[in-house]
């Protein structure tokens, strides 16, 4: 059964960095691309970019470079999003999924604090 | 970026009913959509690939239909766990896009 399970839930402080995990079970992440995307109420659902994890290739909306950076790990079958320079704007909730399945991970909530 | 726009934020309906939710792309992305269903509390589940290809598992009274500039889900038989969310994606060019989202309300 494919899942992808993430990280639990963080509260960071404004102008900190946050690293966040997505681990595949049932398929290798190799195999196929990750993806990242981000949730606010009010904003819906923003697609933030992939990463190959059989060679790092990646590509991102450009509104998310400088402030995402997609990472993975084969051994760990685990792919990584990390945010720096946190703001209140970076307060939502973000999902993976993967590029052929098309599964969601449960979620991981991000709440940055002043 | 390509824009796609679900212009019906909410949609009421009844159990048994046959309901269509639309999304319109801002440029040709040929069938390049997925339309994906995320239940209160819950992520996103892929329901449509590729404009009209249901997902496993996906029950048959989801149908997705369209190409170029103008899709649609189709939900026939409207269930009352059909109560959900309902956006569309475009994968045609980068960066990927999603809809604003289509609320569906059960009466």
């Amino acid at each position: 059964e494919v899942q992808l399970q993430q990280s639990g839930a963080e509260l960071v402080r404004s102008g900190a960095s946050v690293k966040l995990s997505c681990t595949a079970s049932g398929f290798n992440i190799k195999d196929y691309y990750m993806h990242w995307v981000k949730q606010r109420p009010e904003q819906g659902l923003e697609w933030i970019g992939w990463i190959d994890p059989e060679n790092g290739d990646t590509e991102y909306d450009p509104k998310f470079q400088g402030k995402a950076t997609m990472t993975a790990d084969t051994s760990s079958n685990t792919a990584y999003l990390q945010l720096s320079s946190l703001t209140s704007e970076d307060t939502a909730v973000y999902y993976c999924k993967d590029g052929n399945y098309d599964y969601w991970g449960q979620g991981t909530t991000l709440t940055v604090s002043s | 970026d390509i824009v796609m726009t679900q212009s019906q934020k909410f949609m009421s309906t009844s159990v048994g009913d046959r309901v269509s939710i639309t999304c319109k792309a801002s440029q040709n992305v040929r069938t390049a959509v997925a339309w994906y269903q995320q239940k209160p509390g819950q992520s996103p589940k892929a329901l449509i690939y590729l404009a009209s290809n249901r997902h496993t598992g996906v029950p048959d009274r989801f149908t997705g239909s369209g190409s170029g500039t103008d899709f649609t889900l189709t939900i026939n038989n409207v269930q009352s766990e059909d109560l959900a969310d309902y956006f569309c994606l475009q994968h045609w060019n980068y960066p990927l896009t999603f809809g604003g989202g289509t609320k569906l309300e059960i009466k």
